[in-house]
């Protein structure tokens, strides 16, 4: 069974420039979550989609994040336009449950540079 | 608030030494935690988790954790570290509602032979 993928591994954008990462959940679960970590602080909550819907997305950072699940496969997270804060290592999760202490299953992360 | 402290960000060892890597977390209601694994290159990786019941709670690659109430502790132990033991870790809190992770900062192990 394929793991959580994202894409890409790494992207480098000028400030003012527009990036879309994407991942692609395991098969079959319905729960998505997106995470960033800024350098040197903790992996933090942005949000999280039951299929295609954002069940919580408080942790969203502005208006300048746009996350997607059209027809609740997989997703994308836009950052439009970057900022030089905006840089870090984003990861995806999923699960197939949405309980509390359901497990959840990460992909490698992508890293943002925002020069 | 939900947190959670690691208070140790570095921890060197020597292969074949014991480990123990600390986490307390702070929780108004009953707590499920987990620790995770990152590998260089890697997603993270579920050691353990604890949920209730007994508070020793065994992982995989030879970890275990111990939840102690009391201290809001939830402490992560090896007893004898391999070299490809080295990575980061870290603790976590699962909220009640949608499962969302509040994660430590993180801990790095070095194992030197």
């Amino acid at each position: 069974e394929a793991g959580v993928t994202q894409f890409p591994s790494h992207s480098v954008i000028e400030k003012g420039q527009t990036v879309t990462l994407r991942c692609d959940p395991i098969s079959g679960h319905d729960n998505l979550y997106w995470y960033r970590r800024v350098m040197g602080k903790e992996i933090k909550f942005l949000l999280h989609f039951v299929k295609e819907s954002k069940q919580d997305e408080s942790g969203m950072p502005n208006n300048r994040f746009l996350a997607e699940r059209t027809g609740g496969t997989y997703s994308t997270l836009k950052v439009q336009p970057a900022e030089l804060e905006d840089s870090g290592v984003y990861f995806c999760a999923s699960s197939p449950l949405p309980g509390q202490g359901s497990e959840q299953y990460f992909g490698p992360g992508t890293r943002l540079t925002v020069t | 608030a939900q947190s959670v402290t690691q208070p140790d960000i570095h921890i060197t060892v020597s292969e074949g030494a014991s480990l123990e890597l600390r986490c307390n977390y702070s929780y108004g209601a009953t707590p499920y935690l987990f620790w995770y694994v990152q590998s260089p290159g890697q997603g993270l990786q579920l050691l353990l988790k604890y949920f209730s019941g007994d508070t020793l709670v065994q992982g995989i690659k030879g970890f275990e954790a111990e939840f102690k109430r009391s201290q809001s502790s939830f402490n992560l132990r090896k007893p004898s570290v391999h070299w490809s033991d080295a990575a980061e870790y870290f603790c976590a809190v699962g909220m009640e509602y949608g499962n969302k992770l509040v994660f430590g900062a993180g801990t790095i192990l070095r194992v030197k032979s």
